[in-house]
């Protein structure tokens, strides 16, 4: 079985630029979650995803951030214009189902760098 | 609100040593508890995970038991190797589905 696709793995852009990560997730599970995660630090969730459907959003900087998950399947979070403090982790995860029990499958990640 | 504290590291043990990275944790109702690990330029991997009191999450030589009188979950092996070297995260999940993080704690095993 195929775990959680992102690319790229590693993106470096100017400040003010935009970049875009993509994400697939394992086939069958319909909760995706996009989280980031700092040096040293544990993540923090973005957005999470039931199906196409945001649940959850409330940690996302919509200024400058957005994600979609047009067929709950794939999904692909932006940023424009990036800042140097963006420079971090992006990691994407999915799981079977939203429930307590589950364990989610993380991405390798995309290592981000503002310069 | 929900909340995950990890004794801080780095831990840094020989091989061969036994290991215990200690978590305790804040929650209302029955949360599930997880223990992800992070090998150094990858993703998080789930490591083990308890659902209910008195539950026993294992795998790799790894264990930990849900103990839900002193709010902890703490991580043990009787004998690391050098590759278990990586950084270790505690995590529960709540009624809100959400996962609440610890800071991470990161083991060096030397040979």
């Amino acid at each position: 079985e195929a775990g959680v696709v992102q690319s790229p793995r590693y993106k470096i852009i100017e400040k003010k630029q935009p970049v875009a990560f993509w994400c697939n997730p394992i086939s069958g599970h319909n909760t995706l979650y996009w989280y980031r995660q700092n040096l040293g630090q544990g993540p923090e969730l973005l957005i999470r995803y039931e199906n196409e459907e945001a649940v959850d959003d409330s940690q996302l900087p919509k200024d400058r951030f957005s994600a979609e998950r047009l067929k709950g399947v794939d999904s692909t979070l932006k940023i424009q214009p990036a800042e140097l403090g963006d420079s971090a982790v992006y990691l994407c995860a999915s799981s079977l189902a939203q429930g307590q029990n589950y364990g989610y499958t993380f991405g390798s990640g995309t290592r981000l760098t503002v310069v | 609100g929900n909340s995950v504290t990890q004794m801080e590291g780095p831990v840094t043990l020989s091989e061969e040593a036994f290991l215990t990275i200690n978590c305790t944790y804040t929650a209302t109702g029955y949360p599930s508890l997880f223990w992800y690990v992070q090998y150094p330029g990858e993703g998080l991997q789930l490591l083990l995970k308890a659902t209910k009191a008195d539950d026993k999450g294992s795998n790799k030589g790894f264990e930990a038991t849900y103990r839900k009188e002193t709010t902890s979950f703490h991580l043990e092996k009787g004998s690391v190797q050098v590759s278990d070297s990586a950084v270790y995260f505690c995590a529960l999940s709540g009624s809100n589905y959400q996962l609440i993080w610890g800071a991470g704690t990161k083991l060096i095993i030397k040979p």
